[in-house]
């Protein structure tokens, strides 16, 4: 069982928005603004899409926004498209001892 | 370009040891602190360990805590994980990343790790 909570699965149009969601505990995504999210295609490695709940790195699209309220983060994908059909993993720092957790991971489904 | 490349998988019996090794290029590898990530086939992300810049600060998960060790050569450009005492429940594609804002980015392509009689 993984320390944050994520959907299975989630399904999208093209060009529509979906949201997923990561709920955690307060001592790890409540404590902290130092929730990531990664993207990752099969049999590729994870890609950094948010960091610190809410920064894109560079040349990460806009259409992927990250929020967070209290032991919930969030992950927001617009405009929908083919290729963000992926698996979806949200991280958040957990203190010195835990350092980070991980979510068990959202497929997204691009219909 | 910021690249990491592992190496060091294979097939190993229960109780076995295997060292794999990540090699860093395109940044300045002895400014950052470096993880070990898995993914065990078709299961989700587990961080593995972690070291600071320095080698001075390192961390494990319990899972691994007192079988692996982790190190690294700044001069060398070259981040290790040394496994001992192998488990099946360790069997994984194994992940070096850069860290950096407590996440992790680049990850490197992965090496496969098969722990089996």
């Amino acid at each position: 069982q993984s320390a944050l909570t994520q959907p299975a699965s989630v399904s999208g149009s093209p060009g529509q928005s979906i949201t997923i969601s990561c709920t955690g505990t307060s001592s790890d995504v409540g404590s902290y603004n130092l929730v990531s999210w990664y993207q990752q295609h099969p049999g590729k490695a994870p890609k950094l899409m948010i960091y610190e709940v809410s920064k894109r790195p560079s040349g990460v699209s806009n259409r992927f926004s990250g929020s967070k309220s209290g032991n919930t983060a969030s992950l927001t994908i617009s405009g929908l498209q083919a290729e963000d059909e992926a698996d979806y993993y949200c991280c958040s720092y957990a203190g010195s001892s835990t350092y980070v957790v991980f979510g068990g991971g959202t497929k997204l489904t691009v219909l | 370009q910021v690249q990491l490349v592992e190496s060091g998988g294979g097939l190993v019996k229960p109780g076995g040891s295997l060292r794999l090794s990540c090699a860093a290029s395109g940044f300045t590898f002895s400014d950052y602190y470096m993880s070990w990530i898995r993914q065990a086939p078709g299961k989700g992300l587990e961080w593995v360990s972690y070291i600071s810049s320095s080698g001075s600060t390192i961390y494990y998960a319990d899972s691994v805590k007192g079988r692996f060790t982790i190190s690294r050569d700044n001069a060398k450009n070259s981040l290790y994980l040394q496994m001992n005492s192998l488990r099946a429940e360790d069997t994984a594609v194994y992940y070096c990343a850069r860290v950096a804002f407590f996440c992790f980015d680049p990850w490197g392509q992965g090496t496969l790790v098969t722990v089996s009689s």
